[in-house]
């Protein structure tokens, strides 16, 4: 079965110090994993994608992401926040068995404080 | 290059009407998916499209439907509208659906059922 979990729902930072988005997964076949961002009242964003070249992917806006099959792990990370990061986050995953499965996770929403 | 674009911006309807969705993907797109954000449960995924077929859906009940255009656009269309369908409605589009295909979302529609 596939799965999505962010595993905090709120984030909450100061303005330079690093943020770290969590997410696990679970899928029976080899998956294909985003991040994606929602700013306020807009759409959602690519930010970065494991197309399992590398396991560090990178990402815009200096955002990165590991991917470690062993742990199912895809967590999001970037070594200074910004009041512009504030947003909120999605972890995907996304698989084609057959048919087409995209999961969205529930979303961390990230807070900046200056 | 225009992106998703999605119309009307938002809609307001009573109880019990239809309401129509409107979703023209990036030129060259042939995959349309749209998803339900409802405040609180996330990102749903509710249909997808391939070269004017459906190819997937969600677990929604059958008065949410659909269909894509010729030209590859898309409509939603939602009867006997309820108060908990009130939400934002994100359409997306990709190249035709593979292992790693990104898909780009349009700005939504917020429909709001009173």
């Amino acid at each position: 079965a596939q799965s999505v979990t962010q595993l905090d729902s709120h984030v909450s930072v100061s303005e330079g110090t690093p943020v770290l988005l969590r997410c696990n997964y679970s899928s029976s076949y080899s998956p294909s994993l985003f991040w994606y961002v929602q700013h306020p009242n807009k759409g959602l964003q690519l930010l970065l994608k494991y197309t399992s070249a590398a396991t560090l992917v990178k990402g815009i806006n200096g955002f990165e992401a590991e991917f470690k099959k062993s742990e199912t792990s895809f967590h999001l990370t970037k070594p200074s926040a910004h009041m512009s990061d504030a947003a909120e986050y999605f972890c995907v995953v996304s698989e084609r068995t057959g048919g087409f499965k995209t999961i969205f996770g529930a979303g961390t929403r990230l807070f900046v404080k200056a | 290059e225009a992106g998703v674009t999605q119309s009307p911006t938002h809609l307001i309807k009573t109880r019990g009407q239809q309401a129509t969705l409107r979703c023209s993907p990036i030129s060259g797109h042939t995959s349309v998916y749209w998803y339900q954000q409802a405040l609180g449960l996330g990102l749903q995924f509710l249909l997808w499209y391939d070269e004017g077929e459906e190819r997937n859906r969600g677990n929604f009940p059958p008065r949410f439907s659909g269909r894509q255009f010729p030209n590859y656009s898309s409509e939603l269309n939602v009867n006997a509208l309820e108060l908990e369908d009130s939400a934002l409605y994100l359409c997306a589009s990709s190249l035709k659906t593979g292992r790693n295909t990104e898909a780009f979302f349009g700005q939504g529609t917020r429909l709001t059922v009173v």
